[in-house]
């Protein structure tokens, strides 16, 4: 069985801020970890995600994820924040079949 | 090309009603899943099909959820009837076929549905 745990329901940042999202998985074989983004009135939005290449990756409007197996972990970082960042996340894992388990979600709101 | 489409995109009906709620995925995606989110909590997966085949309906809350997929194509849940407990923001995902762990979704807006 699979499960995600996001830490912090609610992260608040100032803008130009680091902003850190956690993420903890729990797989029982390697692991295809993925995050998301959902902005008000719309679905949710594929930021990067992870299957098994580069431990740090890359994903859309400076977003990057680093996974660590020893930990257990998938964070989401940005070095400085936007405005525009302010929205939901979802940290999820797959099973080779597709089907993905999802985090609680973190309300992400950036302050002036 | 043309996202994941759903509607209705917001649906109140009274308890003991239907509704059936409707996604058009990405063409060309063979896997097409549903997801809800019921009062804020997690995502929860409901089902998967690979092109009309049901793969896994593992999520499926009870026998008042009934999804189709129409020839591989678009995709419909009808819950029959809806109960209050139904309410919250069902979402549609596709994705391409073959090695269906490695794809991140493309997602629908969701539609919201409201049992009162």
């Amino acid at each position: 069985a699979q499960s995600v745990t996001q830490l912090g329901s609610h992260v608040s940042v100032s803008e130009g801020a680091l902003v850190l999202l956690r993420c903890n998985y729990s797989s029982s074989v390697p692991p295809y970890l993925f995050w998301y983004v959902q902005y008000p009135n719309q679905g949710l939005q594929l930021l990067l995600k992870y299957t098994s290449a580069a431990t740090l990756v890359k994903g859309i409007n400076g977003f990057e994820a680093e996974f660590k197996k020893s930990e257990t972990s998938f964070h989401l970082t940005k070095p400085s924040a936007h405005m525009s960042d302010a929205a939901e996340y979802f940290c999820a894992v797959n099973t080779n079949a597709g089907k993905s388990t999802f985090g609680d979600g973190t309300t992400l709101t950036v302050k002036p | 090309e043309a996202g994941v489409t759903q509607f209705p995109s917001h649906s109140v009906i009274e308890k003991g009603q239907t509704v059936t709620l409707r996604c058009d995925p990405i063409s060309g995606h063979d896997n097409l899943y549903w997801y809800r989110r019921v009062m804020g909590k997690e995502i929860k997966f409901l089902l998967h099909f690979v092109k009309e085949s049901k793969q896994d309906e593992s999520g499926m809350p009870n026998n008042r959820f009934l999804a189709e997929r129409t020839g591989g194509t678009y995709s419909t849940l009808k819950v029959q009837p809806a109960e209050l407990e139904d309410s919250g923001v069902y979402f549609c995902a596709s994705s391409p076929g073959g090695g269906q762990g490695i794809y991140g979704y493309t997602f629908g807006s969701g539609t919201r549905l409201t049992v009162v």
